[in-house]
């Protein structure tokens, strides 16, 4: 089974500092996602990764970056931390071919700014 | 512009009975249609798919419906249980290569009753 691992699953950060969260996927899957879950408003990508080092935007990607150096790992960075950005972080995974993408997802980041 | 609705935030029926969640999209070029599950402090976990050359697929308790010409689907559950409540999370894609992108409907939360 394809694992996706989210290293932080609880974080508390306070209104200005850099947020790093991690995440590591061991199927070699080539596509990497970010999305946030809030209540009432579902799944929204922040930004996905198709390959090392390259990254597009998704459809909320202000006041975060992301950086993936390694084929296995993808990286979200919040360099300012903001309260509304408190919010469950999902990372995802898919393999590249030809058809529709099913995402394996980890188990979340549940980050709070205070 | 919400291209994937869900219109029920949430749904509760009796263990044993159906549950039937509906989705709409509005984007035509929609070709692939997935369901997610998840359950709280976790990722969402893949249920079950259809493609738009089908109008139903069906995996054990599970099964998809999907009418095009009313860009509408639903998932069947039958019978119920009380580990099915979770929120369930529509999804839709175009299977193309280089499609990396889901996108999903805000979620119906489904509580089974014993």
């Amino acid at each position: 089974d394809v694992k996706v691992t989210q290293s932080s699953r609880y974080l508390v950060k306070r209104t200005g500092e850099k947020v790093f969260l991690e995440c590591v996927q061991d199927m070699d899957h080539e596509n990497m996602f970010w999305y946030r879950q809030d209540p009432g408003l579902g799944l929204r990508l922040i930004y996905f990764s198709y390959d090392v080092k390259m990254k597009e935007k998704g459809d909320i990607p202000e006041g975060y970056s992301v950086s993936r150096e390694k084929k296995e790992r993808f990286s979200l960075i919040l360099e300012s931390a903001s309260t509304n950005q408190t919010s469950m972080y999902l990372c995802a995974s898919t393999p590249w071919y030809s058809g529709a993408n099913v995402l394996t997802f980890g188990a979340g980041s549940r980050l709070t700014v205070l | 512009d919400q291209q994937v609705k869900q219109n029920s935030p949430s749904l509760s029926v009796q263990e044993g009975r159906i549950s039937i969640l509906n989705c709409d999209y509005t984007n035509s070029m929609f070709d692939y249609f997935l369901w997610y599950k998840k359950y709280p402090a976790e990722g969402p976990t893949f249920l079950i798919s259809i493609s738009s050359i089908k109008d139903k697929n069906e995996d054990g308790r599970f099964t998809v419906f999907l009418n095009k010409s009313a860009k509408h689907l639903s998932l069947h559950i039958v019978p119920s249980q009380p580990g099915d409540s979770a929120v369930y999370f529509c999804a839709a894609c175009l299977s193309g290569a280089g499609s990396y992108q889901l996108t999903f409907g805000k979620g119906t939360k489904l509580s089974v009753i014993p």
